[in-house]
């Protein structure tokens, strides 16, 4: 069965500190995409981060990064640098690359992020 | 449009009766995706649309859930009899054609109040 999982349902790091959002993920798939999205309170979906099973380097976007480590099966996003900005819920999200025609996402919970001045 | 479109954002409707939500993906992207949102959870799945292939409907959560694309474009999502439990934000979102790398871009959402 496919699952992601995000143990922190809330964090709070102040401004301009790093911080670290968790994410496990279990498939028996070799050829999966893990992505990371944030979501305002405005609620749009805001794609920040992706990392394909087959990449050996860690994928970073800017301030974003993700920790993978895959024998572990965890996806952990890193945001440095925190601004008041980022304060948002961040889904982590698995794609199965071998999962047909279907392209879906499948979701974890969220973790609400809220950076303090 | 440069993005994904969905109308309307905000729809407040009876029990029982009947509603229809549009969504306007990216010119070009083959892909479509229709997700619910409920409060405080994550994404759930509804269906899928790629091209002219059969749509994916396994994560309708009844039959009175459907939805339609017309013309590989412009999709309706209906749900018929509304409930209370279908309350949530209903998500539109497309994608290119192949694995990109890139996720989808999704549209700002309809938030659905049965009252």
């Amino acid at each position: 069965a496919q699952k992601i999982t995000q143990t922190q349902p809330g964090m709070f790091v102040q401004e301009k500190e790093a911080v670290t959002l968790d994410c496990t993920y279990d498939t028996s798939d070799q050829s999966y995409g893990l992505f990371w999205y944030k979501q305002p309170s405005s609620g749009e979906m805001i794609f920040l981060i992706y990392q394909g099973s087959y990449d050996e380097q860690n994928a970073t976007e800017g301030r974003y990064s993700l920790n993978f480590q895959k024998a572990r099966k965890s996806a952990n996003l890193v945001i440095s640098a925190s601004q008041l900005g980022d304060s948002a819920m961040y889904f982590c999200a698995m794609r199965e690359d071998n999962a047909g025609n279907n392209r879906k996402l499948i979701w974890g919970l969220g973790t609400s992020l809220a950076v303090n001045p | 449009g440069a993005g994904v479109s969905q109308s309307p954002s905000n729809k407040v409707t009876e029990k029982g009766k009947d509603v229809e939500l549009r969504c306007d993906p990216i010119s070009g992207h083959t892909a479509l995706y229709w997700y619910r949102q409920s409060l405080g959870q994550g994404l759930e799945f509804l269906i899928y649309f790629q091209g002219n292939s059969a749509p994916d409907k396994s994560g309708l959560p009844s039959d009175r859930f459907s939805a339609e694309r017309t013309g590989g474009s412009v999709s309706t999502l209906t749900i018929q009899r509304t409930q209370q439990e279908d309350s949530a934000v209903y998500l539109c979102a497309s994608s290119p054609p192949g694995r990109s790398a890139y996720g989808y871009t999704f549209g700002s959402g309809t938030r659905l109040t049965v009252v």
